[in-house]
């Protein structure tokens, strides 16, 4: 089965560092979506992609969070600097062409810690 | 008022038994509805998806859109243990830009 693929998987570091998340999507998969999911607000949209081309992210704070595609294979999420707000478990879903908005296949999340 | 209300449970229920999940809206240009099961520590999985209003079948669930009320449901006939996972309704108005809008899901339990 095609599957959607995060690293790391779990993530403990101290306020201030800087996070990488990284996520590749399933192959031909040409929508690719990050979003936060907490207890309080739940799952939460913070960017997404197509065709590598980033087509909103008003769901990020701008000031600390980026997220980028350098290629199709590979899309990532960067906290800099980190906050303890910031903990949180972080998805990367993909979707293929023709389905618009709706995330197709969600990874298995990274879990972020922030001391 | 959210845009997306979701009762959050939990919700046990005896293996076999009907269980009936449900999401209010407020948003009247929302046209795609979508429910997700999301099992512990795992991402969410797209489980059913409707475009406007009526009614969708595949397998044990069935998948109901009432516009007029703005209100889906779900529905899990002769549920099973495996069933046992958090329930999370998603709609979006569908235009090109738009996000997806998911309720905080309803964690349901099956006893065997």
């Amino acid at each position: 089965d095609a599957r959607v693929t995060q690293t790391p998987r779990h993530k403990v570091t101290e306020m201030g560092q800087e996070v990488t998340m990284r996520c590749q999507p399933i192959l031909g998969h040409n929508t690719v979506f990050w979003y936060r999911q907490t207890m309080m607000q739940g799952l939460e949209l913070l960017a997404y992609f197509r065709n590598r081309a980033p087509l909103d992210d008003s769901g990020m704070p701008k000031d600390r969070f980026s997220a980028e595609m350098p290629d199709a294979t590979l899309a990532t999420l960067k906290i800099q600097p980190s906050e303890p707000r910031d903990s949180a478990v972080y998805f990367c879903a993909s979707g293929g062409a023709g389905t618009g908005e709706q995330p197709q296949h969600f990874g298995d999340g990274t879990r972020l810690s922030i001391l | 008022q959210k845009e997306v209300e979701q009762d959050p449970g939990p919700l046990s229920v005896p293996e076999g038994a009907i269980v009936s999940l449900n999401c209010t809206y407020s948003n009247s240009a929302f046209q795609y509805f979508m429910w997700y099961r999301q099992y512990s520590r795992k991402g969410p999985e797209l489980l059913m998806y409707t475009y406007s209003s009526g009614n969708k079948e595949d397998g044990r669930f069935t998948a109901q859109v009432d516009k007029s009320s703005k209100y889906i449901s779900l529905f899990i006939r002769d549920s099973q243990p495996s069933d046992s996972a958090t329930y999370l309704c998603a709609m979006s108005a569908g235009q090109a830009g738009t996000a997806l809008i998911f309720g905080k899901g309803t964690t349901l339990s099956v006893s065997s």
